[in-house]
């Protein structure tokens, strides 16, 4: 089974403070997404990367930036967290090719205060 | 720009009766992918199941089955003999055809009753 690992399930963060949230997919997939989980707003997409150092900006990039370093882990950042980026943080990847299925994290709840 | 729409945030059904949930979308594309995703308390999305949207036949997995509506642009989950573990916001996605980026829904939460 495909296993997607966020580092943490809950993170706490003081406003201004520079987050980092990290994932981990162990099936060797080419793309990763991060996605941002909010009640009555379901799920949109923050960035996406389908190779190695190559990100792309989702639909809702503003104040966040990513990293690729290296094939299976994909990093998100918060450079100046604020108050309205709590919320639920998904992370998700997916082999390339048509209907590839997305494997999800567990998810991190993020409180910035 | 895609949009899928879940028009009922909250549905329930009685353990062993059977549920639908909506889910329509807009899109101008012919070729699509359709996808309901589950998301238990424990809070990981697994795939339910997909969609072609070449595909005239209606995808089925189990107790799970979709109603495909091509020309309505509607794709609705039927739950056949609902179990307590059934319980989960369902979300219906859209992935165009190649892009490999899904657009979700915004969720429908069903309680299945003892």
């Amino acid at each position: 089974d495909v296993k997607v690992t966020q580092s943490s399930r809950y993170l706490v963060k003081r406003t201004g403070e520079k987050v980092f949230l990290e994932c981990v997919q162990d099936m060797d997939h080419e793309n990763m997404f991060w996605y941002r989980q909010d009640p009555g707003l379901g799920l949109r997409l923050i960035y996406f990367s389908y190779d190695v150092k190559m990100k792309e900006k989702g639909d809702i990039p503003e104040g966040y930036s990513v990293s690729r370093e290296k094939k299976e882990r994909f990093s998100l950042i918060l450079e100046s967290a604020s108050t309205n980026q709590t919320s639920m943080y998904l992370c998700a990847s997916s082999s390339s090719g048509l209907n590839s299925p997305l494997h999800f994290g567990n998810g991190t709840r993020l409180t910035v205060t | 720009a895609q949009t899928v729409t879940q028009s009922q945030p909250e549905m329930s059904v009685q353990e062993a009766e059977t549920v639908t949930l909506s889910c329509t979308y807009d899109t101008s594309e012919s070729d699509y992918y359709l996808f309901w995703y589950k998301q238990p308390p424990s809070r990981q999305m697994i795939l339910v199941i997909r969609q072609e949207a070449y595909k005239q036949q209606n995808a089925t997995e189990n107790r799970f089955s979709v109603n495909f509506q091509k020309a309505a642009k509607s794709f609705s989950l039927k739950i056949s003999d609902s179990q307590l573990g059934d319980a989960a916001m369902y979300f219906c996605a859209y992935d165009l055809g190649g892009s490999e980026k899904l657009v979700f829904g915004k969720g429908t939460k069903l309680t299945v009753n003892p």
